[in-house]
């Protein structure tokens, strides 16, 4: 199965900074139709997770403009803009390329 | 509106059966798998397994497992009530986790609240 691995696990960021985490596969989730088969999630204190991004870049209806998600093959990246109070909280990436999806160990963001 | 309802909080003894739903509502229930995820104690998320819920009878639509949970749960759907399951027939401690359904596209576009499950004598 696909390996995820992320870095940082935990991020402290003052609010209305930016932040960006970087989510690595073990194998490449480009697939020949030209999509990378990458998500990423939030899920806040004491909720479910919420789909943020799909297919490496397109935001999940209702996602604010200051997440974005670049990146290709193996390497990936989250960015928010500037940190809101909401955005607080543990964001996932998963490889939805192979079955079994598997997600990255989490990371952290807090308040710093 | 899309919305996975789950059933309610379980406490069970090691050994004993048991059996979670997932109630799907707002969309055509036939047009996308269900997955289960599973989150322990403190700990991150688990893709557990998926059902497709078309009810054809092809190899394409059984039910697909991690091989993390192979043989361990019971992955089902029932067209005729818009629901999933998952399900022990012998419960571990090991198993005390908050257990999520989401509808599976690819992405897991939509969740449900999270069941969650605690085994212990």
């Amino acid at each position: 199965e696909i390996v995820m691995t992320q870095s940082p696990l935990s991020l402290p960021v003052t609010p209305g900074e930016p932040a960006s985490i970087s989510c690595k596969s073990s194998q490449s989730l480009l697939d020949s139709s030209g999509y990378n088969y990458l998500d990423w999630y939030l899920q806040k204190p004491g909720q479910s997770p919420q789909l943020l991004i799909y297919l490496g870049s397109k935001r999940a209806s209702g996602v604010p403009d200051r997440f974005s998600g670049s990146g290709s093959g193996t390497d990936f990246t989250l960015k928010i803009s500037r940190v809101e109070a909401e955005d607080f909280g543990v964001y996932y990436c998963m490889q939805a390329l192979q079955i079994p999806p598997t997600f990255g160990q989490g990371t952290k963001v807090e308040v710093k | 509106e899309v919305q996975l309802v789950q059933s309610g909080a379980e406490v069970k003894k090691p050994g004993e059966s048991l059996r979670i739903s997932c109630q799907a509502s707002g969309y055509t229930f036939s047009d996308y798998w269900i997955s289960w995820v599973r989150q322990m104690p403190g700990k991150g998320l688990e893709w557990m397994g998926s059902v497709d819920p078309t009810d054809s009878y092809t190899s394409d639509s059984y039910p697909k497992y991690s091989p993390s949970f192979q043989g361990h749960v019971t992955i089902s759907g029932d067209r005729s009530i818009n629901t999933a399951y998952l399900q022990w027939s012998s419960l571990e401690a090991s198993d005390t986790a908050i257990y999520y359904c989401a509808r599976h596209r690819g992405d897991l576009d939509f969740w449900g609240q999270g069941t969650r499950v605690t085994v212990s004598s």
